[in-house]
């Protein structure tokens, strides 16, 4: 499968503040970017993802860069608040993978009061 | 109206013992998936099923068996359990494979805490 990295592996910030993951991809074909949320207790959920035909999109406090030549997509979270805070996973994939995901070993984003 | 249900949430076992986990879902989809999460939280697909059909077997044992009744229900029934199968197990859907499906969402479950002792 596709070799899939993710940092930092645990991110502590105080509330209001700016948090960044980044996940870099070996697969050049990867042509799309999911990025999942998982809080305590639950599964997996999408929240944002880009195709490769874009550079940047953003939903309200959230946002992901992908850089294809550089194969590494980012998620860029603002204003960050309590409830932010949850494991979170790439999932850089390609067509021919049918259907499964390979997903990046997850960042541990604390975020303080 | 739980969108991927799982049963049992929690599962406390001996080794040894055979067990089965169970996935429902209700959207209408035709793709349906095992991801096994470790205590480290790294995710790693077991199995896809479309159609009722096993499409990946991502290397796992043949103790592991999947069985699909329909395209709605996948479960997981475990053999001979062992101590390194303790994990999260959860269930995934979605519509479509190959570049048809590689833009829809995977829905899950909310999991599967399987404990061999």
């Amino acid at each position: 499968g596709e070799n899939v990295e993710q940092h930092p592996s645990t991110l502590s910030v105080q509330e209001g503040d700016s948090a960044v993951i980044k996940c870099t991809y070996s697969d050049s074909a990867s042509n799309y970017f999911p990025w999942y949320k998982q809080e305590l207790g639950k599964g997996p959920q999408l929240i944002i993802d880009i195709r490769s035909n874009v550079g940047e999109k953003k939903d309200q406090r959230i946002a992901v860069t992908l850089n294809k030549t550089a194969k590494h997509f980012s998620l860029h979270i603002t204003e960050t608040q309590p409830e932010d805070s949850a494991v979170y996973f790439c999932a850089p994939r390609r067509g021919s993978t049918l259907g499964r995901l390979y997903f990046g070993r997850g960042t541990q984003l604390t975020v303080w009061p | 109206d739980t969108a991927v249900s799982q049963t049992p949430k929690y599962l406390v076992t001996q080794m040894g013992n055979d067990k089965s986990i169970k996935c429902e879902q209700n959207l209408g989809h035709d793709t349906m998936y095992w991801y096994k999460q470790d205590s480290k939280k790294f995710l790693k697909i077991m199995f896809s099923y479309n159609n009722k059909e096993l499409i990946i077997n991502e290397t796992v044992p043949n103790r592991f068996s999947p069985k699909s009744p329909d395209k709605a229900h996948l479960n997981l029934h475990i053999n001979s359990l062992e101590l390194g199968d303790s994990a999260v197990y959860f269930c995934a859907s979605s519509q479509g494979l190959g570049t048809s499906g590689i833009y829809n969402e995977q829905f899950f479950g909310p999991g599967t805490r399987l404990t061999v002792l």
